[in-house]
């Protein structure tokens, strides 16, 4: 069964640091989204890509966050200047019909 | 803005005792609500989408039921097995929008 990949598993980055997290989505797949879990909290929506641009995005989603499909297949996640707020489980989300399968996640730990 | 309320937030039941989890929701046009299993440190595993008020839906020991304000996850049965986290969320309006997430119910079955 097709399933959604996610590297690194854990990430552990200083304060003010970029982290690029990765993923590969299911193949056929055309929306694409990444969500966030803070510990302990519900999951929360960060931001949906489809046609190679962003369709919609929360207002946790700032400027010191971008997205991109470098290469067809890769979807990344950036995180310009990290807080210690930053962390979080991130999940990258790949969406056939209306479901919507959740990748096993990265752990981000910011120090 | 959508919102979904889940209870109990915690259940522990005995192997074999049935019971009901219930997820509230208010959302501006249903476009579809979707329950997630999720065991510790993991993404979220997608169980079942529902799409209209009376519609219900089985797998195995689960059955999901939806009305206008609120869905129910019925267990049957129940074996250690099914000890997760269940999650309830609303997907609203049009295109590629986010899912909005309820807290989720932490359900432990005994043996």
């Amino acid at each position: 069964e097709p399933e959604v990949t996610q590297t690194p598993s854990h990430q552990v980055t200083q304060m003010g640091q970029e982290v690029i997290l990765r993923c590969v989505p299911i193949s056929n797949h055309l929306y694409f989204y990444w969500y966030r879990q803070i510990l302990g909290q519900k999951v929360e929506f960060l931001v949906s890509f489809y046609n190679n641009e962003i369709s919609e995005k929360s207002e946790i989603f700032d400027d010191q966050f971008s997205v991109e499909r470098p290469d067809g297949s890769n979807f990344t996640l950036k995180i310009r200047s990290t807080k210690l707020e930053d962390s979080a489980m991130y999940f990258c989300v790949s969406r056939g019909n209306n479901e919507q399968f959740f990748g096993p996640g990265t752990r981000l730990t910011v120090l | 803005e959508d919102q979904v309320t889940q209870s109990p937030e915690a259940l522990r039941l005995q192997e074999g005792e049935s019971s009901s989890l219930n997820c509230s929701y208010t959302v501006s046009g249903l476009r579809g609500l979707f329950w997630y299993r999720q065991d510790p440190g993991k993404g979220p595993e997608f169980l079942f989408t529902l799409y209209s008020a009376g519609e219900e839906k089985e797998k195995e020991r689960l059955k999901a039921t939806l009305t206008k304000k609120e869905s129910f996850l019925h267990i049957t049965a129940p074996k250690p097995e099914d000890s997760a986290t269940y999650l309830c969320a609303v997907s609203s309006g049009g295109g590629a929008d986010g899912l909005t997430f309820g807290k989720g119910t932490h359900l432990i079955i005994q043996p």
